[in-house]
């Protein structure tokens, strides 16, 4: 079965500074996606990653795909309060279902 | 329609108790897919409709779990007999390619 691990699970940063989170998966795909759910809310849709190289930037948030590292990044710059949500990635390997991390919360602190 | 809907939004049931809960998809949205997610959890996968095919159940839990989805559109899934351990929130997602899933709002089940 699929695996796939963020990392880190809980991340709490002051505003203003840098970070990355980590998605490592264990099988071949070339379709990742990040999502953002904020608390007791659905998930919303962030970046879609088609293909291997992909770079997708929306405000502060950048995320890359790399698969032959099997590997996505989802970059925070200059973090703001706002940002402050659990953010999951998801791998699509035969498009029958998504495969999700485990999450990774993060606190971002004034 | 616009979203993916779902309902109800919160149900509190008695342990031992059926209950239903109901996702109608965006329109045109060829493949459907339940979830579950326990507090502070990830998201279990449940079950999956794509079009007419047979469904993907290989994530129901037990045989207490069962959805159907009639004629390609809504889909209801069902918890019979239920347990504590089944409080969580149920969510719906569908898409119509690679795009990505669009999650409903989910339902939150607590069973007391």
């Amino acid at each position: 079965e699929l695996k796939v691990e963020q990392n880190p699970l809980f991340l709490s940063m002051q505003e203003g500074k840098n970070y990355t989170i980590y998605c490592n998966y264990s099988t071949t795909s070339d379709r990742l996606y990040w999502y953002r759910q904020d608390p007791g809310k659905s998930l919303e849709s962030l970046f879609v990653l088609l293909s291997n190289g992909a770079v997708k930037q929306e405000g502060r948030l950048m995320a890359s795909l790399d698969t032959k590292a099997r590997l996505s990044t989802l970059h925070i710059t200059a973090a703001v309060h706002d940002l402050s949500a659990t953010y999951f990635c998801a791998v699509d390997t035969n498009g029958n279902q998504f495969y999700f991390g485990t999450g990774t919360s993060l606190t971002v602190i004034p | 329609g616009a979203g993916v809907s779902q309902s109800p939004s919160n149900k509190v049931t008695e342990k031992g108790k059926d209950v239903e809960l109901r996702c109608d998809p965006i329109s045109g949205h060829t493949a459907l897919y339940w979830y579950r997610q326990s507090l502070g959890q990830g998201l279990e996968f449940l079950i999956y409709f794509q079009g007419n095919s047979a469904p993907d159940k290989s994530g129901l839990p037990s045989d207490r779990f069962s959805a159907e989805r009639t004629g390609g559109s809504v889909s209801t899934l069902t918890i019979q007999r239920t347990q504590q351990e089944d409080s969580a929130v149920y969510l719906c997602a569908s898409t119509g390619g690679y795009y990505g899933y669009t999650f409903g709002s989910g339902t939150r089940l607590t069973v007391v």
